[in-house]
């Protein structure tokens, strides 16, 4: 299962909602997942089975969508938010990740 | 507080060998499965390798499947990937996470680098 993201950068502002996109190749269902990664980091989970936020995950990021399509959105960025973040399918072994999105300072 | 050290990493010439080692700890490691990740230089999460908690199943991208295996013994705590016929695209930091319900990777190690080189 292949998945797109868009865009593959953004650059916004503190405070700016933001949006990205997580593209299946064919249906998932619900089983998706987000993770956060800065440079030098580990990836962080952000929100799994689509919606459902990580313990300890800050409210403004949410998660939505089913079958082909999904969406990240960050309601109010935040200057910890400026990261990269891929989207993994486990509907169908291999469990791919998404390309990315590069989210940075305008 | 759950810890994952991977170690193993090197440069190495292609064709050649390599394993590597994920020490687990902080948690049962025998109720989890794991996973092995890689990011190249610059370059996005490729997921690798997958093992049930109980060693039973492996799963493997296209990209590894033949070349890469994925091992482990819960009574060290440890998961491996033993690494042949390495290629240059085969650079990468490799990371070991943990499963977390269907296999969300909730726990990541922080990385060994490999470097293929001639």
């Amino acid at each position: 299962i292949q998945l797109t993201q868009s865009p593959s950068s953004l650059s916004a502002s503190v405070g700016d909602r933001v949006t990205i996109t997580c593209r299946a190749s064919q249906g998932i269902s619900s089983y998706l997942a987000w993770y956060q990664q800065k440079p030098g980091e580990a990836p962080k989970l952000l929100i799994y089975a689509a919606s459902t936020l990580q313990s300890g995950v800050p409210s403004r990021i949410s998660g939505s969508g089913s079958v082909t399509d999904f969406t990240l959105t960050i309601s109010s960025l935040q200057p910890e938010d400026f990261a990269t973040y891929y989207c993994q399918q486990l509907s169908t072994y291999p469990f791919t990740f998404g390309p990315g999105t590069k989210v940075d300072i305008k | 507080q759950v810890y994952l050290v991977e170690s193993g990493g090197g440069v190495v010439q292609p064709g050649t060998s390599l394993r590597l080692s994920c020490v687990a700890s902080g948690f049962t490691f025998s109720s989890h499965g794991m996973t092995w990740v890689r990011q190249a230089p610059g370059k996005g999460l490729e997921w690798l390798a997958m093992i049930w908690f109980d060693g039973s199943k492996e799963y493997y991208a296209d990209s590894v499947k033949g070349r890469f295996t994925i091992s482990r013994d819960n009574s060290k705590s440890t998961v491996y990937l033993q690494m042949n016929s390495l290629r240059a695209d085969d650079t990468a930091v490799y990371s070991c996470a943990r499963h977390w319900r269907l296999g969300y990777n909730d726990y990541w190690g922080q990385g060994t680098v490999v470097t293929v080189s001639s």
